[in-house]
């Protein structure tokens, strides 16, 4: 079976450029998860959907980051203007049904702002 | 919102040995799992465990809810398993919180 799918794998550009990532979940999972991961912060949930419907978003740093689900396989993260302090490791995960089931994760998405 | 401890957070150890990751919460939970991180970045969900034990080879784990702990086993270390590992929990009404990671070194 397919696991998470993210693009690209890696994404390197300059500030103020957009940045838009991608992600197709598992198929028949319900719930769709964004994360960030730096060395000083750890991994951070960002954004959480369940149903193509954004549940809580509270973790999104700024106005500048914003998540889409337009259907159940696809999902987006978009950075506009990107800053060099967005520079992280950005790991999608998808699950059944609601958040308390196992999480399965992308290989993520490494992202440098220069 | 809730915090979670890992502990130790670094462990090295010789191929063969047995190990105890700890990890403590601050609140009640209804969702607590272990993830591996491996040295490529790979994230694996390795149990899904809000109570009770579970085994899954030479990995086991074990939470204890009333107590607010849950404690992962490797036995027989091999080199494989070497990377960061991670417990996440979800507290009621509260967002999915990663701890900080038990970095293991399994040496040949």
């Amino acid at each position: 079976d397919a696991g998470v799918i993210q693009s690209p794998r890696h994404e390197v550009t300059e500030m103020g450029q957009e940045v838009t990532l991608r992600c197709k979940p598992i198929s028949g999972h319900n719930s769709l998860f964004w994360y960030r991961q730096t060395m000083m912060r750890g991994l951070e949930l960002l954004i959480y959907f369940n149903n193509n419907v954004p549940i809580d978003d509270s973790g999104m740093p700024e106005d500048r980051f914003s998540a889409k689900m337009p259907n159940a396989s696809f999902s987006t993260l978009k950075i506009q203007p990107s800053e060099p302090r967005d520079s992280a490791v950005y790991f999608c995960a998808s699950s059944g049904q609601y958040s308390n089931q196992p999480q399965h994760f992308g290989d993520g998405t490494r992202l440098s702002i220069l | 919102g809730i915090q979670v401890e890992q502990s130790p957070p670094d462990l090295i150890l010789q191929e063969g040995a047995n190990s105890t990751l700890r990890c403590n919460f601050s609140d009640s939970v209804n969702n607590l799992q272990w993830f591996h991180q491996n040295p490529w970045g790979q994230l694996i969900n390795l149990f899904y465990i809000p109570s009770g034990t579970k085994q899954n080879g030479r990995l086991s784990a074990t939470t204890v809810a009333t107590e607010r702990y849950s404690l992962l086993y490797i036995s027989s270390s091999q080199t494989t398993d070497s990377g960061v590992y991670f417990c996440a929990v979800e507290g009621y009404g509260q967002n999915f919180v990663f701890g900080p990671g038990t970095r293991l070194s399994v040496l040949p």
